[in-house]
């Protein structure tokens, strides 16, 4: 069902540093930009990263993101207990005019 | 501050359809020019993003769910509302809805920048 591809899992000590892949095709993410979303069980879900790269208001610099090509990453540096949640990679697909998700990384601080 | 708040009908039995409602405040429907999106959550299978609205009623629809959803909105009551038909347990899913990205501007640029928590809706045999 997912359109863009993401590891299941990942994890890290407090401090470590993290990186979550995102691959997807020339329709999506190689022709648009990149959201990450965070989501927490029983919370609503929050964006971290929008546009690639920018960080809303509130999210900690310790969240960054880049694109290349058909491939996108999140990286969270100084992981904190607080970070553990499931992640999504998102954007807009060309063919299917309208907006989607990857497969979700569930990352744990161990 | 804007909140999004979902409610659903908890159990839907198969081939039933399942309506939800998003109630908005903090921001009005018929005053900000942003669309509002639909999206599910399904037990092992992630995300699926399942529509967007405009305040006029301009809809996108995700295609593989198009021939059984219709999304509505009221903006004398400020709220969104989301019907499928002919549900089975496919359609057993965490149901959210959330601000979307601005009309006029580019897609490659809209995202989901607020969602309420969320209404579990299970279909039932």
């Amino acid at each position: 069902q997912s359109v863009l591809t993401q590891p299941p899992s990942a994890s890290g000590t407090p401090g470590q540093r993290v990186t979550i892949s995102c691959s997807g095709s020339n329709s999506n993410i190689g022709s648009n930009t990149v959201n990450w979303y965070q989501l927490l069980p029983g919370t609503a879900p929050k964006v971290v990263i929008f546009s690639s790269n920018q960080r809303p208001s509130g999210v900690p610099d310790r969240f960054s993101a880049s694109k290349s090509g058909t491939s996108a990453s999140l990286t969270i540096s100084g992981l904190q207990s607080e970070d553990e949640a499931e992640y999504f990679c998102s954007t807009w697909d060309d063919t299917l005019n309208g907006h989607v998700f990857g497969t979700g990384t569930e990352v744990t601080v161990l | 501050q804007l909140q999004l708040q979902e409610s659903g009908p908890g159990l839907v039995k198969s081939s039933a359809t399942l309506s939800v409602t998003c109630s908005v405040s903090g921001d009005s429907i018929r005053d900000n020019s942003q669309y509002w999106g639909w999206i599910r959550q399904t037990p092992g299978k992630g995300l699926e993003w399942i529509g967007s609205i405009y305040r006029s009623g301009h809809t996108y629809y995700n295609p593989s769910l198009k021939s059984r959803v219709t999304l509505s909105v009221d903006t004398s009551k400020n709220q969104l509302s989301l019907t499928l038909t002919s549900v089975t347990a496919a359609d057993t899913a965490v149901y959210y809805c959330a601000r979307d990205g601005y009309s006029g501007f580019a897609h490659s640029y809209w995202y989901l920048d607020h969602w309420g928590r969320g209404t579990l809706v299970t279909v039932s045999s």
